[in-house]
């Protein structure tokens, strides 16, 4: 089965600093997605960024990127140029591209932000 | 802007009562999840559909939480009869086959 492990359950990061997020996942899959979602205090999941196991490229959305190392199974999120509004709990989450294309999640990683 | 709807967004309850939640999925996604979210255990599959089958529930606890899709507009959650270790964020979400899901704003469950 597979798993997502998040080992940093908090960080933080002052605004306009770096921070990267820590994951790593265990599957015997070669095809299959990856994503990161965030949870602010609304409760509401937004996903941040996905990322194509199939993909060597990684991806990118504005001030969120990935760092996808997939032989080593990892994929840690970096946030450039922090925001207070980045403060929530990322979620890594796993999806096989086979047929049973359950999304598994971390335990999450709560990011504080400071002025 | 296309959504994943889900009502209520709050209920408070009494123990032993019904309670059922439902979802409203994005047009022309065909796959549809429940999940649940508390503190100790994070985020918990419950159960899953593709093309309105189920797929798997293995993570409900079968003699009191029931799920389905009756069309393809509508996933319900059901709860009877209810606890207090039942309170908790439910959320629905939906996607394609292959791909990102879409979350609901999630229905906060207490059970008294």
């Amino acid at each position: 089965a597979q798993t997502v492990t998040q080992s940093q359950p908090e960080m933080s990061v002052q605004e306009a600093e770096t921070v990267t997020l820590s994951c790593t996942y265990d599957t015997s899959e070669s095809d299959y997605y990856l994503f990161w979602y965030k949870q602010p205090p609304s409760r509401q999941m937004i996903l941040v960024i996905r990322q194509e196991a199939y993909k060597q490229q990684n991806a990118t959305e504005n001030r969120f990127s990935v760092n996808f190392q997939k032989a080593a199974k990892s994929f840690s999120l970096k946030i450039s140029d922090s925001q207070l509004g980045d403060a929530a709990m990322y979620f890594c989450a796993y999806r096989s591209a086979y047929n049973t294309d359950k999304l598994i999640f971390g335990t999450g990683t709560r990011l504080q932000v400071f002025p | 802007d296309a959504r994943v709807t889900q009502t209520p967004r709050h209920k408070v309850t009494e123990m032993g009562q019904e309670v059922t939640m439902r979802c409203q999925p994005i047009l022309g996604h065909n796959t549809v999840f429940w999940y649940r979210q508390t503190m100790m255990q994070g985020l918990e599959l419950l159960a899953y559909f593709r093309n309105r089958a189920p797929l798997d529930d293995s993570g409900m606890p079968k003699d009191r939480f029931s799920a389905e899709m009756p069309d393809a507009t509508l996933a319900t959650l059901k709860i009877q009869p209810s606890e207090p270790r039942d309170s908790a964020v439910y959320f629905c979400a939906s996607g394609l086959h292959t791909g990102e899901l879409f979350f609901g704003e999630g229905s906060r469950l207490t059970v008294l």
